[in-house]
């Protein structure tokens, strides 16, 4: 069974302080990466994709990817209170297919 | 450009009972998934319609099924509810070429009661 771990948290960091999430997955076959934000009583929003080793950048948003040690980590700079949401880790694999396998997610507050 | 819909948003139906649940995507994407989410387990991949032919199936049991039209609108099908059904349902659309970059609609919250 292909899993992908996260910290349930709660995270709590105050405001414009540096958020840190972090993700491990199981399969090394993983090729895709993305970070999603969930709103309580929303649905997934896609905020972060990451297909190579190394960091991605995307305003306050920085997504780390490690293949060799299978984790992918999500850094959230001058954090908000709204950015207080869950926040999901999903990968793909060559087994799954175009699959996405979803960690549980990490709840993130963020107290002003 | 409009995102994700799914009709309908809230239902609530009886042990035994079917349910057919719809989604629109994105304009111009022709690739359509969908996920089962529970508090206890999580996101789920249900199955992938592409081109009007299921690509990939996840691990549920036949009583979830689907299909998807010639205009890449797409419905899923649960028979025979159980309670453990219970559920949001979501649907996710992809571009062309970009199969994995997943953008949801709203869901679709059903209640087996």
């Amino acid at each position: 069974q292909k899993e992908v771990e996260q910290n349930s948290g709660p995270l709590s960091v105050p405001e414009g302080a540096i958020a840190s999430l972090n993700c491990t997955y199981s399969d090394r076959g993983s090729q895709s990466f993305f970070w999603y934000r969930q709103y309580s009583g929303k649905s997934p929003e896609l905020i972060m994709s990451i297909y190579s080793n190394g960091d991605k950048e995307d305003g306050r948003f920085t997504a780390q990817l490690n293949k060799a040690s299978q984790y992918v980590s999500l850094l959230i700079r001058d954090s908000q209170p709204s950015d207080s949401a869950t926040y999901l880790c999903a990968v793909t694999s060559n087994q799954a297919g175009t699959a996405l396998i979803f960690g549980k997610g990490t709840t993130l507050s963020v107290s002003s | 450009k409009a995102g994700v819909t799914q009709t309908p948003r809230y239902l609530i139906k009886t042990r035994g009972q079917q349910v057919t649940l719809s989604c629109s995507p994105i304009s111009g994407h022709r690739s359509v998934s969908w996920y089962q989410q529970t508090p206890g387990q999580g996101l789920q991949f249900l199955f992938e319609y592409f081109s009007e032919t299921q690509r990939n199936k996840g691990n549920f049991p036949g009583r979830f099924s689907g299909r998807q039209f010639s205009n890449s609108r797409s419905e899923m099908n649960v028979s025979t509810l159980e309670l453990g059904d219970s559920a949001l349902y979501l649907c996710a659309s992809s571009p062309r070429g970009q199969a994995d970059t997943q953008y949801f609609g709203p869901g679709t919250r059903l209640t087996v009661l």
